[in-house]
């Protein structure tokens, strides 16, 4: 079946650093979604792309497709304490309504 | 206004009990979900309801049983309980291939 993993499991970053998680599906992905988990939260939606090679920004953010829609990224600049949680990407495969989520990114930003 | 609510959202319970979680969105989405997430915060897709009707169920043994009496709701049975059901169980909803809405999660914990 479908799997799609996300490294690194965890990053631990100094408050101002940067941060990336990379995310890829054994499959092809007719989109891409990310989302956020605080701790002790449920994952909320973030953005989704879903052209080959879509670069998105969200502030801090920058989120992108892969040329083959395989693998995703999503780079925060100057990480703040308030973006701890952990990051999933999700995907759906063709016309399948199945949403399988990677394993997931946990950050820590510590002072 | 919640979008997606679960109840409970803590259960306890003892091995080899029966219980149920509760879920209902007020979106009207066509498709809901329920996801299990362990301990290492994988968050695994155990069924996908499309307007009543079930349309994905994972490997999952037989002892969940999901219900959708109607679009806005879809509940999870669960019978002779584990231990190693322990998990949180996160309800969601989308329509069309669009974002997931996630319920706030119930933590189930088997003794």
């Amino acid at each position: 079946g479908q799997q799609v993993m996300q490294i690194p499991q965890y990053q631990h970053v100094q408050e101002g650093e940067d941060f990336t998680t990379y995310c890829n599906s054994s499959t092809t992905l007719s989109n891409i979604q990310w989302y956020k988990q605080r701790p002790g939260g449920h994952p909320v939606f973030l953005i989704q792309l879903v052209k080959s090679g879509e670069v998105k920004k969200q502030k801090r953010l920058t989120f992108q497709f892969g040329e083959a829609k395989k693998n995703s990224s999503l780079h925060i600049t100057a990480t703040q304490t308030t973006d701890v949680g952990t990051y999933f990407c999700a995907g759906y495969t063709g016309t399948a309504s199945k949403l399988t989520f990677g394993t997931g990114t946990r950050l820590q930003v510590t002072l | 206004d919640t979008a997606v609510s679960q109840t409970p959202k803590y259960l306890v319970t003892q091995m080899g009990n029966d219980k149920s979680i509760k879920c209902e969105q007020n979106l009207g989405h066509d498709t809901m979900y329920w996801y299990k997430q362990d301990s290492k915060k994988f968050l695994k897709i155990m069924f996908s309801y499309n307007n009543k009707e079930l349309i994905i169920n994972e490997t999952v043994p037989n002892r969940f049983s999901p219900k959708s009496p109607d679009k806005a709701h879809l509940n999870l049975h669960i019978n002779s309980l584990e231990l190693g059901d322990s998990a949180v169980y996160f309800c969601a909803s989308r329509k069309g291939n669009t974002e997931a809405f996630f319920g706030q999660g119930t933590r189930l914990t088997v003794v």
